[in-house]
């Protein structure tokens, strides 16, 4: 596609289920991030990948986030037992060498934990 | 760590008014620097950016000097449009060419006819 794609765009639950959120990056992108945006806060970063590869998790908040990329493209966020206080916008972004650094975004996914 | 400050919002200016939206950070080393903006109903997109001391980076109007002595990166506009109107945010890259960025909390800009 000619952008970054996420699934779905909102997603409404309840407290203690498990959650996938999935990311398409744009064609022959190698680096894909994802983020987490509370209501009036700025984008916090969550994990990056490099190709199937986490390069970077720290900023995944607890064990009960985890994130995948297996085949170097799509990735899939996961919260189990989900709690009121993950509902944010998850944002999803790719990029690539040829890109200079600048990073594509989705328009993120809206979950909303009861 | 590294962090982003950015000025408190929201801003409302008139048409045609000068903006500048304020953002210092801290950071090791010598991070890029950069503005994303978010207008309604749309994913986040970069506007400009800096990768060393004294750049200037420009588009659509709006541009930002990287002062490594304020550790500033101030985003100034000489006439805002209606069009304008989006919530700007301020980040820095500190680590490799596909590191993270780190975000400011951003700030919401309304332009008036």
């Amino acid at each position: 596609g000619a952008g970054v794609s996420q699934t779905p765009s909102n997603k409404v639950t309840e407290k203690g289920k498990y959650v996938e959120l999935r990311c398409d990056p744009i064609s022959g992108h190698t680096a894909l991030y994802w983020y987490r945006q509370s209501l009036g806060q700025g984008p916090e970063f969550l994990i990056y990948f490099q190709g199937t590869g986490a390069a970077d998790d720290s900023g995944l908040p607890n064990d009960r986030f985890f994130a995948v990329r297996p085949e170097g493209s799509v990735s899939t966020l996961k919260i189990q037992r989900t709690e009121r206080g993950d509902s944010a916008v998850y944002l999803c972004a790719s990029s690539n060498e040829l890109a200079n650094g600048e990073l594509f975004f989705g328009e993120g996914s809206r979950l909303t934990v009861l | 760590g590294d962090s982003v400050t950015q000025m408190e919002g929201p801003v409302t200016l008139s048409e045609e008014a000068f903006l500048t939206i304020n953002c210092t950070y801290t950071a090791t080393g010598y991070p890029s620097l950069f503005w994303y903006v978010q207008y309604p109903g749309e994913g986040l997109q970069l506007l400009l950016k800096a990768t060393k001391a004294d750049d200037k980076g420009s588009n659509k109007g709006f541009e930002a000097t990287y002062r490594k002595e304020t550790t500033s990166f101030h985003l100034e506009k000489g006439s805002v449009q209606v069009s304008d109107s989006a919530v700007y945010f301020c980040a820095l890259r500190s680590g490799g060419a596909n590191s993270k960025l780190t975000f400011g909390k951003g700030i919401t800009l309304s332009v008036r006819p």
